[in-house]
């Protein structure tokens, strides 16, 4: 099946621990997205690339980091520098061209401790 | 200065009736796009609905209809003939510019519930 698969669903992290989300697709998408969700808010956008081996800081990438090794993963490590963690972290793809809706995978919700 | 304001927190409709979601948003940019995506409780962001700037008529998916109104910079979105199913959060988001991986901004959300 295509899709976007974000593992694991819950995660519970110890303060001062770095820990690490995984995002992987097989859409063949060229971009693909980290957002973050706060309780009643809307999403956020942590960082994001549009190809391998590239990538750019969304509107809150600190004390977060990424790597884009291979198209088809997206993987997002949130470090110790990352002040309030706790939330619900969405990942997302799309293919490129002039318009395109993000698809979406089911989610990681990060607990600290 | 927030780009995409949803002014309605919750909302609360009969099942079967038509509901329409607000969403106003604030750019300087002639070519964006506008999205309404639906979040259930599981947590996945399904995308229902886009409208380009340059579209003359209004989208619609469905029972999902786009109420464009480029001057007074509004997108509001309309769902026809409500079901218990549609209840959910909805956001709106704009993607400033048409090409490349633009990021989109999401509004605050509305929760609507459909009551039997």
């Amino acid at each position: 099946d295509g899709g976007i698969t974000q593992s694991p669903k819950y995660l519970f992290r110890k303060e001062g621990q770095n820990v690490t989300l995984s995002c992987e697709q097989n859409l063949n998408h060229d971009a693909m997205y980290w957002y973050r969700q706060d309780p009643g808010q809307g999403l956020r956008l942590i960082y994001y690339s549009q190809i391998v081996n590239d990538f750019q800081k969304g509107d809150i990438a600190e004390g977060y980091s990424v790597s884009r090794e291979k198209k088809e993963s997206f993987p997002l490590t949130v470090t110790s520098a990352q002040k309030n963690p706790t939330a619900f972290y969405l990942c997302a793809t799309e293919q490129g061209g002039s318009y395109n809706e993000q698809f979406f995978g089911p989610g990681t919700r990060l607990t600290v401790l | 200065a927030q780009k995409i304001t949803q002014t309605q927190p919750g909302m609360f409709v009969q099942e079967k009736e038509a509901v329409t979601l607000d969403c106003t948003y604030d750019t300087s940019d002639q070519s964006y796009g506008l999205f309404w995506y639906k979040q259930p409780s599981s947590g996945e962001m399904i995308f229902l609905i886009y409208q380009g700037s340059y579209d003359e008529q209004n989208a619609t998916e469905g029972r999902y209809s786009l109420n464009f109104q480029k001057a007074r910079k509004s997108a509001n979105l309309v769902i026809s003939a409500s079901q218990l199913g549609d209840s959910a959060m909805y956001f709106c988001a704009m993607r400033e510019g048409l090409q490349g991986a633009q990021k989109l901004v999401f509004g605050q959300g509305t929760r609507l519930t459909i009551n039997p």
